[in-house]
């Protein structure tokens, strides 16, 4: 267990939809990462909040928007949804000192 | 793009022998890491080496890090069954906090 919290875990929904994948990070951890991850292919950096703070961005569509909330949970929104999205979302917590992730075990979510 | 570029793609050895992955990177880093991801599972942390390192050992695990190449080595020695997942390179830049990874290489390990 890495202490990382992703819900929901299985998500289906339609082209068009909007849905809000929601990570607890470790408990400490001040930092948290969203990731995409596609059929057989590598992670894609989405977004990073340190703090409540956006600090780096990535590949993110603009249909895509986060935001980390004061009790440092965080929201990944997904609008307008596309067959394309059709992806595993990780979420990930830095430990401060050491810089490593520990990750949630991901919301799949399958756009029909 | 991707920071990161793991080689090979996928790779099958027998129980008992060992794995070698490599990845390559572009620009400079502060650290290099290693997960590992048993299919459809969240990553799991390996192994980090940081840019003024150049071998770290952890178990079966032996990474080496070359910053004048820019590339590095994932050895895991004396292979088990279980070892069979998807193994993923991270780089840390020093310009900002993004950790980015390159798309992994599939180990499978045959009994």
């Amino acid at each position: 267990d890495s202490g990382v919290t992703q819900t929901p875990k299985h998500l289906i929904t339609a082209t068009g939809q909007r849905v809000t994948l929601r990570c607890s990070p470790r408990s400490g951890d001040l930092s948290v990462y969203w990731y995409q991850q596609s059929l057989d292919q590598g992670l894609q950096f989405l977004i990073q909040y340190y703090n409540g703070e956006e600090r780096a961005k990535g590949n993110i569509l603009e249909r895509f928007s986060a935001q980390q909330f004061p009790d440092l949970h965080s929201e990944l929104n997904l609008s307008s949804l596309e067959l394309g999205d059709s992806a595993l979302y990780f979420c990930a917590s830095r430990r401060a000192h050491t810089g490593e992730l520990f990750f949630g075990e991901g919301s799949r979510l399958t756009v029909l | 793009s991707q920071q990161g570029e793991e080689d090979p793609q996928a790779l099958s050895i027998q129980e008992g022998e060992n794995a070698t992955m490599n990845c390559s990177y572009k620009t400079s880093i502060n650290n290099l890491q290693w997960y590992r991801q048993n299919s459809g599972r969240g990553l799991v942390h390996l192994i980090l080496i940081r840019s003024n390192e150049r071998e770290k050992h952890s178990g079966r695990l032996r990474v080496t890090l070359d910053t004048s190449k820019k590339s590095s080595s994932l050895l895991i020695t004396a292979s088990r069954a279980a070892d069979t997942a998807s193994y993923f390179c991270a780089t840390d830049g020093n310009r900002d906090d993004k950790i980015i990874f390159g798309k992994g290489t599939r180990l499978h390990i045959l009994p």
